[in-house]
């Protein structure tokens, strides 16, 4: 079964810090494909970034960067010299090929402090 | 082009009245998805359909719940009786038909049951 966790609930960083939100998934499929969203305040979702499981390159987007390691199962999301307007809820999700479905992780809340 | 389209924003409606929730997704896609969101279990997946067609209803809490997609601009989800329980964020999302697709969102319609 598929499955995406992501253990941060909450993070609470200053203006200007890097931070990273981690991103684990679980899947039985050896293609698959890995999302990350943006739920800001006003309460949409906004994609981000989608990546397929045979593409393991960095990418990296403005001050987003993404770092995909299939050795660890893992997606993790990283915001550099974070501001304000990056306060919002980040949902990582998965789905397999084959399937039209997207798993949603938790979510984890991230509070930029000016 | 437009995105998805939710109607309404906003629904606040007294328990056992019937709720019907709107969606019009973006021309072209063929996936159209519908989920809520709550404080306790998230974003949940209720139902989606592929070329109008229901695949996967099994998200769907019980039978008060139900959802059609006449055509492909269209698609609506009913909740007859409604109780406070059901009061949540609801989105609607569509994507071009691939599970390697991302979805997009709408803004959601946020439901009050009293």
């Amino acid at each position: 079964a598929q499955k995406v966790t992501q253990a941060q609930t909450e993070i609470s960083v200053v203006e200007k810090e890097d931070v990273t939100l981690d991103c684990v998934y679980e899947t039985r499929d050896t293609t698959y494909y890995l999302f990350w969203y943006k739920q800001p305040p006003s309460g949409e979702l906004v994609f981000l970034i989608r990546r397929n499981s045979f593409d393991e390159q960095n990418e990296i987007s403005g001050r987003y960067s993404w770092n995909f390691q299939k050795s660890t199962s893992s997606f993790n999301f990283t915001i550099t010299a974070s501001q304000v307007v990056d306060s919002a809820v980040y949902f990582c999700a998965l789905s397999e090929a084959g399937d039209d479905k997207i798993i949603f992780g938790k979510g984890t809340r991230l509070h930029i402090l000016p | 082009d437009a995105g998805v389209i939710q109607s309404p924003r906003h629904e606040v409606t007294e328990m056992g009245q019937e709720v019907t929730l709107r969606c019009k997704p973006i021309s072209g896609h063929n996936s159209l998805f519908w989920y809520r969101q709550t404080m306790m279990r998230g974003l949940e997946l209720l139902i989606y359909f592929n070329n109008n067609v229901p695949i996967d209803d099994s998200g769907m809490p019980e039978d008060r719940f139900s959802a059609k997609m006449p055509n492909a601009s269209f698609s609506t989800l009913k909740i007859q009786p409604s109780e406070p329980r059901d009061s949540a964020v609801y989105f609607c999302a569509s994507s071009e038909f691939s599970s390697r697709n991302e979805q997009y969102f709408g803004p959601g319609t946020r439901l009050t049951v009293t």
